[in-house]
């Protein structure tokens, strides 16, 4: 079956630096995206790897490794905005997203 | 670039009544579209992907003859719930892919801002 893993809950202070990991095991992969959600609203697109490596934008980046079926979104400088869910989901052979369950972030002052 | 709108962004209604929840993606053509529904603290269901012209695909266990998707343009998908219950309360999220030739945005699915659904 196909499986996304991620830790359900993180704690953080403010101004720190967190790393959300994310596991897969999908038939095919055809890109990794991380979504941010906060509390009542729709997720916003945060990254795409589809290459293993280091895509780095602005306070966050997202790491891919495709042969250990690993990737992470790093969060540098946390704010108290980034309180938040951030959603792993992986692209398989179909093309279909394949959603983690999420992982939720509180950051504390 | 890549938003994607929803209307309306909450309703309440009684039970026994139907309710449309239109998706509609701004600035790009969206050739598939999505709909999501997520209950409190829990992750997001795909309830049907829909491509415009064609009927949507239904995940299992979603009702199509309670859930109509229309996708009749590549702006513009919509989402019926027909004699809705108390169980049917939910966010209703749309998200929409593209056509752009950049592999990036068309693989990468947009969301509306939702539609909170109260059915008394």
């Amino acid at each position: 079956g196909q499986n996304i893993d991620q830790p359900t809950e993180m704690t953080a202070t403010e101004g720190a630096i967190v790393q959300i990991n994310c596991t897969y095991q999908t038939s095919g992969f055809n890109g990794l995206f991380w979504y941010q959600q906060h509390a009542g609203e729709a997720p916003t697109f945060l990254s795409y790897n589809v290459l293993d490596g280091l895509e780095e934008k602005g306070r966050f980046s997202s790491f891919l490794s495709r042969s250990k079926g690993y990737s992470y979104l790093l969060l540098k400088e946390l704010q108290m905005k980034d309180s938040a869910s951030y959603l792993c989901a992986v692209m398989d052979s179909n093309y279909q997203l394949i959603w983690g369950a999420g992982t939720k972030l509180i950051i504390k002052p | 670039g890549a938003v994607v709108s929803q209307h309306p962004s909450w309703v309440i209604c009684k039970s026994g009544t139907s309710v449309k929840i239109e998706c509609r993606s701004l600035d790009f053509q969206a050739t598939t579209m999505f709909w999501y529904r997520q209950f409190p603290k829990q992750s997001l269901m795909l309830m049907a992907t829909s491509n415009e012209g064609s009927k949507a695909t239904y995940e299992q266990g979603v009702e199509k003859d309670k859930f109509l998707i229309n996708h009749a343009s590549l702006t513009l998908s919509t989402l019926t719930v027909t004699s809705a219950h108390p169980e049917d309360s939910s966010f209703y999220i749309c998200s929409a892919k593209g056509t752009s030739g950049r592999t990036h945005i068309s693989d990468t699915q947009y969301f509306g801002p939702g539609t909170r659904l109260t059915v008394l």
